[in-house]
């Protein structure tokens, strides 16, 4: 099956500042890449994903980027705000097999 | 925009109890899923359920767990015999095809005492 590595577990910056999250996988097979974001008290969000088929796709203050060479990929959110704070879950596959999250702390 | 709606929010059990959770996943949806989340930990594939019937299943969903999709609405998930270890977050969640978004419930709390 599939095995998902994320770090860091924890992560804080000032507001501002750029937040990079990174995740490998096991399995070449896997070819859908969600990052989710869970607030405290709800169920998670999807804020962005990724094919196997690009190397890298943005939304306004967030990227994802996907080396399937490396098996690795990554979130990075830039100009953080207060409001980015959450735990952050990367996940492979269409079974969801999901990283152990990151949270993220964004000082003001 | 439509969204997944997860009842109850919260449900404390004896353990040894029978519980069902329900889940109404978006309406033009084909995949359901159920996770859980034990406390301080990472979000677990339980189930996924596609054309009324389970295609995937992991190790944690053993005989004690079910799921139904009985009025073609519900999609719901049965514990038959709870045990403490079985509380955590339980999510559900629904995808239009395989390998696109889920769209994920807000959860049911479940705790065993």
């Amino acid at each position: 099956g599939e095995n998902v590595e994320q770090h860091p577990s924890t992560l804080s910056v000032q507001e501002g500042d750029s937040a990079v999250i990174k995740c490998t996988y096991s399995d070449s097979a896997s070819n859908y890449f969600p990052w989710y974001k869970q607030e405290l008290g709800k169920g998670s969000q999807l804020i962005i994903d990724i094919r196997s088929n690009v190397g890298e796709k943005k939304d306004q203050r967030i990227a994802v980027t996907l080396n399937k060479t490396a098996k690795h990929f990554s979130l990075h959110i830039t100009e953080t705000q207060p409001e980015d704070s959450a735990v952050y879950f990367c996940a492979a596959s269409n079974k969801f097999y999901f990283g152990s999250g990151t949270k993220l702390n964004v000082k003001p | 925009e439509p969204e997944v709606t997860q009842t109850p929010s919260h449900q404390v059990t004896q353990m040894g109890q029978e519980v069902i959770l329900r889940c109404v996943p978006i309406s033009n949806h084909l995949y359901f899923y159920w996770y859980r989340q034990i406390l301080g930990q990472k979000v677990e594939f339980l189930v996924s359920f596609y054309n009324n019937e389970i295609s995937e299943k992991s190790e944690i969903f053993d005989d004690q767990f079910s799921v139904e999709r009985p009025d073609g609405s519900n999609f719901t998930l049965k514990i038959r015999s709870t045990k403490l270890e079985d509380s955590a977050m339980y999510f559900c969640a629904s995808s239009e095809q395989e390998n696109t978004e889920a769209f994920f419930g807000q959860g049911t709390r479940l705790t065993v005492v």
